[in-house]
C-alpha cells in the first residue's frame, strides 16, 4: 500500500522567501505524482502533475522535481507572495491502480507580509 | 467553463439518518472521483468511476456508503444509517479521462452528522 508523507507539516516564511515543500512516497512504481493547493474551506486546486518519465515540471514561479528511485518530490516556490498562504498536498496512485489516489497529509503554508 | 459542483455544501444530519450528496462533473470528464477528507487529514480515496460502472469502489469504508452515476455524468454518494465517524469534506473529483489525467476538485460536500 501507497504511504505518502510531507515534511514540514506547517511552514512560516516571510514575504520574498524562496521555499521548498518535501514529499516523499514509499512504492516507486509511481504513474504520476500531482501538488495541489487547497485553501481553507475550499476544493483542490491542481498545481502540477509531473509523469513518471520526467523529472521537473515548471509552472511561473512553481518548479516540482520527481526522483522515484529515492521516492522524493519537492515543490519549489519562488519569491513567496502571501497569495500562496494555503495547504500544498501531493498525491501519487497506488500501485496496481494509477486511478486510486494516495495523498499526503499536506504542508500549511504562511507567508507573512 | 464550469468547473466540478457540489451540493449541498454544507448538510447537517441526526445519527441514523440518510443522506445523499451530488457531485457535477466537468462536461465531457469520464471519469469521477469521490474522497472524504477529515480535519487536518488529506483526502482519502472512496470510489473511482469510468463511464457509468463503478471501475473501484475499494476505499468505501463500510456497505452503508454507495455511490451511482446512472447516466455517466452526475454522481450521487449515498450513506445509509449515518455515524458521527462520517463527518467530514466530501470531495468530488473529475478527469478527461482514466489514465492518470490531472483530476479536477470540486468545492467539497462539509457533512456534520449530530
Amino acid at each position: 500500500k501507497q504511504e505518502v508523507t510531507q515534511i514540514p507539516a506547517a511552514l512560516s516564511v516571510p514575504e520574498g522567501e524562496n521555499l521548498v515543500l518535501n514529499c516523499s512516497f514509499t512504492d516507486s512504481a509511481i504513474y504520476n505524482l500531482q501538488w495541489f493547493r487547497q485553501d481553507p474551506g475550499k476544493g483542490l486546486t491542481s498545481l502540477l502533475l509531473i509523469q513518471s518519465s520526467q523529472r521537473e515540471q515548471t509552472s511561473g514561479r512553481l518548479n516540482a522535481s520527481l526522483d522515484k528511485s529515492s521516492g522524493r518530490s519537492t515543490l519549489y516556490i519562488a519569491a513567496s507572495q502571501p497569495g500562496d498562504s494555503a495547504t500544498y498536498l501531493c498525491a501519487v496512485p497506488q500501485a496496481g491502480g494509477y486511478q486510486k489516489v494516495t495523498f499526503g497529509t499536506g504542508t500549511k503554508l504562511q507567508v507573512i507580509p | 467553463g464550469a468547473g466540478v459542483s457540489q451540493t449541498p455544501s454544507n448538510k447537517v444530519t441526526e445519527k441514523g439518518k440518510y443522506v445523499e450528496l451530488r457531485c457535477d462533473p466537468i462536461s465531457g470528464h469520464t471519469a469521477l472521483y469521490w474522497y472524504r477528507q477529515s480535519l487536518g487529514q488529506g483526502p482519502e480515496f472512496l470510489i473511482y468511476f469510468q463511464g457509468t460502472g463503478a471501475a473501484d469502489d475499494s476505499g468505501l469504508p463500510n456497505d452503508r456508503f454507495f455511490a451511482v452515476r446512472p447516466e455517466g455524468s452526475v454522481s450521487t454518494l449515498k450513506i445509509q444509517r449515518t455515524e458521527r465517524g462520517d463527518s467530514a469534506v466530501y470531495l468530488c473529483a473529475s478527469s478527461l479521462g482514466p489514465a492518470g489525467d490531472t483530476q479536477y476538485f470540486g468545492p467539497g460536500t462539509r457533512l456534520t452528522v449530530l
